[in-house]
């Protein structure tokens, strides 16, 4: 959607390396939410974000939405090559509607 | 719990065919959801479902339709299938919208 754009679109970063995947909202969110997808394979959820200032991890990832809750950053940690594959940003952009989605920027990891 | 299951996983049809793509979900949501993913455009919306006897349009609903008459599951129906509709099809559901979402596997469906 030209609602959420994700930067950058791709993303070839070494094993090892920290990265940062950002998502920009031209509305205010209501909720921001994570998710990874394999090649091929649908998408698995990696944490929401509703709160302006909010940071949540799990793992080796970390996700944040600032204070105007207009942007949400994504940052792995030391990329492992698990880490790879396209990670979308979906949102809320009008309270209690289905979610709208960034096109995804797709992370390989090389050793 | 299975999660959200979709069938078929591939499919080829011929311009003009019809065909359904089944959805089911055992967690008793109550939202369901049908995205399309054409390559480098993210997901586009369908039509979604609040509720067993409701649905909506999304931002892409030309050419399709579906129903909702059980809470388990939301077929999307193709009538007269076009080139412009090969693409990758998830389904999805939630307990609400401000819940996150759980997507099936997807249909990759090409028209030829």
């Amino acid at each position: 959607s030209q609602e959420l754009e994700q930067s950058p679109q791709s993303l070839i970063v070494q094993e090892g390396k920290n990265l940062t995947i950002n998502c920009t909202s031209s509305k205010t969110l209501y909720g921001l939410y994570w998710y990874k997808q394999k090649y091929g394979e649908g998408l698995i959820f990696l944490m929401m974000l509703q709160k302006g200032g909010e940071e949540k991890s799990h793992e080796k990832i970390t996700a944040k939405l600032d204070e105007k809750k207009q942007q949400s950053s994504l940052h792995i940690t030391a990329s492992q090559p698990s880490h790879a594959g396209i990670y979308l940003c979906g949102a809320d952009i009008s309270g209690n509607t289905p979610l709208v989605f960034g096109k995804g920027t797709r992370l390989s990891v090389i050793a | 719990n299975a999660g959200v299951t979709q069938t078929p996983k591939f499919r080829i049809l011929k311009i003009g065919q019809s065909m359904t793509l089944q959805c089911t979900q055992d967690m008793n949501h109550n939202y369901m959801y049908w995205y399309r993913q054409d390559p480098g455009m993210g997901l586009k919306l369908i039509y979604y479902s609040v509720g067993a006897g409701i649905t909506d349009k999304g931002e892409v609903p030309n050419g399709y339709n579906v129903s909702r008459s059980t809470t388990e599951d939301f077929p999307l129906r193709l009538e007269l299938a076009a080139p412009s509709q090969t693409s990758v099809y998830f389904c999805a559901s939630s307990y609400a919208t401000i819940y996150e979402q759980y997507f099936g596997p997807g249909t990759r469906l090409t028209v030829t």
